[in-house]
C-alpha cells in the first residue's frame, strides 16, 4: 500500500526567505504526486501535481516542486515567501485501487511566516 | 462563480446520534467526493459519487453512507456517532470522475464535534 510522510510538522520562515518542504512516499510504481495548501477556514487547494516527464513542475502562487525518484521524495519550493503563504501544506500520492484512483495524504506541514 | 459549498459550517452532536452533512458542487461538476480530516492529520477518502452512483469507497465503517441527487449535490450521513468521528468533513467536486487528471475543488468543510 502507498504511504506518505512529511518529516516536518512545523516550519518557521522569515518573510522573503526561501522555502523547501519535503515529502517522502512509498509506492510500488511510478507515483502520481500532489501538493495541496489549506489556509485557516478554507478547503484544500491544489498547488501542483507530478505525473511523469520533467521532474521539475511549476504550480500556482509561485510554487514549484521537484521529483527525486532516487530519494522517493517530492520537494515543494518557493524562492521568496509572503506572509499570505502561512498555511498547512499537504503532500499526497495517488494510486489505483480496485479500478478507482485514490489519494493518500500526508499529515501536513504547518508553515509560519515571521516578519 | 460560486465554489463548492457545504452546510452546516459547524455542528455539535452527542454520541449515538445521527448527522447529515450537505455539499453543493461547482455548477457543471458531476462528481463529488467526501473526505474526513481529523485534527492533526491529512484528509482521508470516504466516498466518491459520479452521476448519482458510488464510484469509490474508503476504509470506513457502514455507519457512513452517502448519496448524490439529480442536481449533483450530495449528502453524507453518519449514524451512531462516536467520539472519534469528530473531524472536519471536506467535500470536493470535479467535472468528471475524480481521477488524477481531474482537478478536485474543495469546499471549506463542516466541522463536527461529537460529545
Amino acid at each position: 500500500a502507498q504511504s506518505v510522510t512529511q518529516p516536518d510538522i512545523h516550519i518557521t520562515v522569515s518573510e522573503g526567505a526561501s522555502l523547501e518542504l519535503r515529502c517522502n512516499y512509498s509506492y510500488g510504481a511510478t507515483p502520481y504526486l500532489f501538493w495541496y495548501v489549506q489556509s485557516p477556514g478554507q478547503g484544500l487547494q491544489l498547488l501542483l501535481k507530478y505525473f511523469s516527464g520533467d521532474t521539475l513542475v511549476q504550480g500556482i502562487k509561485g510554487f514549484e516542486a521537484e521529483f527525486k525518484r532516487s530519494q522517493s521524495s517530492f520537494y515543494l519550493r518557493k524562492p521568496s515567501v509572503h506572509w499570505s503563504d502561512a498555511a498547512e501544506y499537504f503532500c499526497a500520492v495517488g494510486a489505483r485501487m480496485g479500478g478507482n484512483e485514490k489519494l493518500t495524504f500526508g499529515t501536513g506541514t504547518r508553515l509560519t511566516i515571521i516578519p | 462563480d460560486a465554489g463548492v459549498t457545504q452546510s452546516p459550517t459547524h455542528l455539535i452532536k452527542t454520541r449515538g446520534q445521527q448527522v447529515t452533512l450537505r455539499c453543493s458542487p461547482i455548477s457543471g461538476h458531476k462528481s463529488v467526493s467526501w473526505y474526513q480530516q481529523v485534527l492533526g492529520q491529512g484528509p482521508q477518502f470516504i466516498f466518491q459519487y459520479y452521476e448519482k452512483e458510488e464510484r469509490g469507497r474508503g476504509n470506513f465503517p457502514d455507519r457512513f453512507s452517502a448519496r448524490q441527487f439529480p442536481n449533483y449535490s450530495s449528502e453524507l450521513n453518519v449514524n451512531a456517532l462516536l467520539l472519534g468521528d469528530s473531524a472536519l468533513y471536506l467535500c470536493a467536486s470535479s467535472l468528471a470522475v475524480a481521477g488524477f487528471q481531474e482537478t478536485q475543488y474543495f469546499g471549506p468543510g463542516t466541522r463536527l464535534l461529537v460529545l
